[in-house]
């Protein structure tokens, strides 16, 4: 089983370009969730789907979008980026929504220019 | 808004020391989670706590629960080179009926020199 999965693993934009940042898990887990991690700052959630069908803000939405497009795959899309934007973005999934140990990707080095 | 604080932020210590990262909630938590993330990797998950006074142990790391549900420790005995990481806990805070929220910790990131 590869776990978590995402894609791209780096990724430069210019100020105002869009594009989607691809995850998905072969685990059959119910929810799945985004995060970005900055130095200093921990992880915050961005968006999180606690079933299929279901999507939800977490604590840092603006400038994000997200799809749960089937059980396995949740994708992060900006639509136009910004340089506050430039992160580490890690997707996760878990069994159960919040209750569970979460299973965390590789994560997506971004930079926006 | 509802925090979890984490302290110390950075510790730097001597292979064989001991090593203690503290996690504190102003709101009691539903159970709380470690994970530990190596230099340029991701969070992976250690133990999850949800009893009150609650302790568990994984080889030379042991974890414990406070009380009160608000504090929770990370305790490392006699550091090794491959304990280098950051060290985060998430505390799990219910907002009412089966509504939760996952706040992690700023994390620590625990250095040992050989």
């Amino acid at each position: 089983n590869a776990g978590v999965t995402q894609t791209p693993k780096f990724q430069v934009l210019k100020t105002g370009q869009s594009m989607t940042l691809q995850c998905a898990q072969d685990m059959n887990h119910n929810s799945m969730y985004w995060y970005r991690q900055d130095p200093g700052m921990g992880l915050r959630l961005i968006y999180y789907s606690a079933s299929e069908g279901t999507t939800d803000k977490g604590e840092v939405p603006n400038g994000y979008n997200v799809s749960r497009l089937n059980k396995r795959e949740f994708s992060l899309r900006l639509e136009s980026a910004a340089p506050s934007q430039t992160s580490v973005y890690f997707c996760a999934s878990s069994e159960g929504q919040f209750l569970y140990e979460q299973y965390f990707g590789p994560g997506t080095r971004l930079t926006v220019t | 808004g509802q925090q979890v604080m984490q302290i110390p932020q950075y510790q730097h210590v001597q292979e064989g020391e001991d090593f203690t990262t503290y996690c504190n909630s102003s709101t009691t938590l539903s159970n709380i989670q470690w994970y530990k993330q190596r230099p340029g990797g991701h969070p992976v998950f250690l133990i999850q706590l949800v009893k009150s006074g609650e302790v568990k142990k994984q080889k030379r790391l042991t974890f414990q629960f406070g009380e009160a549900k608000k504090n929770s420790s990370l305790h490392i005995t006699a550091t090794q080179t491959t304990d280098v990481g950051t060290y985060f806990c998430a505390g799990l805070i219910s907002s009412g009926g089966s509504n939760y929220k996952l706040t992690f910790g700023k994390g620590t990131l625990l250095t040992v020199n050989p």
